[in-house]
């Protein structure tokens, strides 16, 4: 079974510091990793995806994640956060199981304080 | 302009009814899922379909059930079985294995 991590249901920065969301995932088979945004009362938006690819990927809106197979870690960061980016954070894994469904972390709550 | 449309937005039950959720989408994706959220619990996957007059049950099926008549729709329905219905339910589509998820904008329903 695939499953994932987050460490930290909340955080909290600055705005102009560095966002750090932490993912870790465990899987038995090379993993399809992906993050998604969600913003109150909304569906999910993606913000990029690991297909086994570039270990580094970047997304929409200035995020980017590395994966670290030795790690089993898929973090996602941002270098400068802007009031806009808060929200709700969900780390995701998918497989050959379910249809290839997502299997969700239960969420990290970004808050930017001015 | 391409999507996943679900509705209600907003749905208010009563104990012992059996509500039914609607998903469309028009992009003409072959597998369909549906998820459930609660606060501080992620999402679950309740149903999912890969393929028309297919669907197959997910890690929290019982007390729901769903249908995939036509490639576009996958209407869910909440029984009366379900014990603690109230929820934010989010349907989603999606090309094929490594294609993007999309989702709808959600219906949240209320059991008074």
């Amino acid at each position: 079974a695939q499953s994932v991590t987050q460490l930290g249901s909340h955080v909290s920065v600055s705005e102009g510091a560095l966002v750090l969301l932490r993912c870790n995932y465990s899987s038995s088979v090379p993993p399809y990793l992906f993050w998604y945004v969600q913003y109150p009362n909304q569906g999910l938006q993606l913000l990029l995806k690991y297909t086994s690819a570039a270990t580094l990927v970047k997304g929409i809106n200035g995020f980017e994640a590395e994966f670290k197979k030795s790690e089993t870690s898929f973090h996602l960061t941002k270098p400068s956060a802007h009031m806009s980016d808060a929200a709700e954070y969900f780390c995701a894994v998918s497989g050959p199981g379910s249809g290839y469904a997502l299997n969700f972390g239960k969420g990290t709550s970004l808050l930017v304080t001015p | 302009d391409g999507g996943i449309t679900q509705s209600p937005k907003y749905l208010f039950r009563k104990e012992g009814q059996n509500v039914t959720l609607s998903c469309e989408q028009n992009l003409n994706h072959d597998a369909m899922y549906w998820y459930r959220q609660d606060p501080g619990q992620g999402l679950r996957l309740i149903y999912y379909s890969q393929i028309v007059n297919d669907f197959q049950k997910g890690d929290i099926a019982e007390g729901y059930s769903v249908s995939r008549e036509k490639k576009e729709s996958f209407p869910l329905t909440v029984t009366s079985a379900q014990k603690n219905p109230t929820a934010f339910y989010l349907c989603a589509s999606k090309e094929g294995p490594l294609g993007e998820q999309f989702f709808g904008p959600g219906t949240r329903l209320t059991v008074l």
